[in-house]
């Protein structure tokens, strides 16, 4: 059974587009996450999201908007695709503990196998 | 300076080679450290936790430093199927479980 899946695992597409990445998680995780690799393998958190609260980074564009339509799914939606946007994005989930518990071991996160978007 | 600092590598070992790795990290209130193992275009998954008393999960090592903000993974024994991209990864407390994630080491085991 795949604990984190991502669709498409593959996506191309050109500048301007919307385009769409879904994510799912089995684990009952309550706390759901975007990473973004880049082409020289840097993982960067994006957003972490609960059913109480989404924390954004900052330094993410407000094109890309993450979308949960309920506590399995947390789907990244992006509009006006950039060259800069190809990347490999990473789904994670955690339990809810994450690091306000303290709790060893809520903390860790299981990554999705990535979406690769390549935009031309 | 970088959050979380690896020396990137590569490293190159023969197999049954001993191999040590080490990550510093910049912020004091990181809480909670890890060693992720990351394949060439596979997802990171978690190889151990890291606990302020050392731990080792068979042929690995794992130490904290806290007072010098230092993380290490000993790999002793290598073997080929070890060869991978090691990911320092700390979580800040207070920061909703995100994680900080180094740029990683990797590590080539030769025969």
């Amino acid at each position: 059974d795949t604990a984190v899946s991502q669709t498409p695992k593959y996506l191309v597409t050109q500048m301007g587009n919307d385009k769409s990445i879904k994510c799912e998680q089995n684990l009952g995780h309550d706390t759901m996450y975007w990473y973004k690799q880049d082409s020289k393998k840097f993982l960067k958190i994006m957003f972490s999201y609960n059913n109480k609260e989404l924390i954004i980074n900052e330094t993410v564009p407000n094109r890309f908007s993450p979308k949960s339509p309920d506590k399995a799914h947390l789907n990244l939606h992006i509009n006006s695709l950039e060259l800069g946007d190809s990347a490999v994005y990473f789904c994670a989930s955690s339990h809810s503990g994450g690091a306000t518990s303290g709790r060893l071991g809520t903390d860790t996160q299981y990554f999705g196998p990535g979406t690769r978007l390549t935009v031309l | 300076r970088k959050e979380v600092e690896q020396d990137p590598g590569p490293f190159n070992v023969p197999e049954g080679a001993t191999v040590a790795f080490n990550c510093t990290y910049s912020n004091s209130a990181s809480q909670s450290f890890f060693w992720y193992r990351q394949d060439c275009r596979k997802e990171p998954k978690l190889l151990m936790s890291v606990y302020s008393s050392g731990n080792e999960d068979g042929r690995f090592t794992a130490q904290l430093n806290r007072a010098s903000q230092y993380i290490s993974l000993l790999i002793r024994d290598s073997k080929l199927s070890d060869s991978a991209t090691y990911l320092c990864v700390v979580n800040i407390r207070g920061s909703q479980g995100n994680l900080i994630f180094g740029k990683g080491t990797k590590l080539s085991v030769k025969p």
